[in-house]
């Protein structure tokens, strides 16, 4: 399994455009997470999901930005209108739950974008 | 509210020196513990929990439930172990849901 995979890998747009992130968690995994990370606030949870449908949603930081999953094998954030504020790097993780649940997410590499 | 606090943004020791990273978390249940680490360049991956009691990588963690913390420790730190640090906690008893510390960044110099 190549693990989580996020796509795009780095992002630079300008102020109001809007953005989309996409994921795809590790196969046979039922939650998915997106994280923000930056210098000032750290890895900070958005969303995540449980089979599909959204858990928690607390983290995000204001209706500029939505996260979907339409199946077990994709996910997208996107923020419209962006913001430079809302530069930073986001993770896509996935983990098993139930039986199968560790505590341990598998993140993907990221998406850095820059918002000019 | 839950919370994870990690003190320290920067610590830096010289090879060979003990290392400990400190964290503290705000919870008044059963809390499950975790650090991560991100080496330079890779993705972001599990070290160690406290439920498992294991040392990785020469490095431990205790859980001090009367102090609150989880202090991730190494007696001899390598130039290897150079990388980010988080400390995590999952605080709804076999939920998924992490709740990270703002990281510290450990450099190891020779």
């Amino acid at each position: 399994d190549a693990g989580v995979i996020q796509s795009p890998r780095h992002e630079v747009t300008e102020m109001g455009q809007e953005v989309t992130l996409r994921c795809k968690p590790i196969s046979g995994h039922n939650s998915l997470f997106w994280y923000r990370q930056t210098m000032m606030r750290g890895l900070e949870l958005l969303i995540y999901f449980n089979n599909n449908v959204p858990i928690d949603d607390s983290g995000m930081p204001e209706d500029r930005f939505s996260a979907k999953m339409p199946n077990a094998s994709f996910s997208t954030l996107k923020i419209q209108p962006s913001e430079p504020r809302d530069s930073a790097v986001y993770f896509c993780a996935s983990s098993p739950t139930g039986q199968g649940y560790t505590g341990e997410l598998f993140f993907g590499e990221g998406s850095r974008l820059t918002v000019l | 509210a839950q919370r994870v606090t990690q003190p320290e943004k920067l610590l830096s020791v010289f090879k060979g020196a003990p290392v400990e990273l400190k964290c503290n978390y705000s919870y008044s249940g059963s809390p499950e513990l975790f650090w991560y680490v991100q080496y330079s360049r890779q993705r972001l991956q599990l070290l160690l929990r406290h439920i498992s009691r294991e040392s990785i990588k020469g490095f431990t963690a205790d859980l001090n439930k009367g102090e609150t913390s989880f202090h991730l420790k190494k007696p001899f730190a390598q130039e290897e172990d150079s990388a980010m640090y988080y400390c995590a906690l999952s605080f709804q008893g076999g939920s998924e849901k992490l709740v990270f510390g703002k990281g510290t960044k450990l450099t190891v110099n020779p």
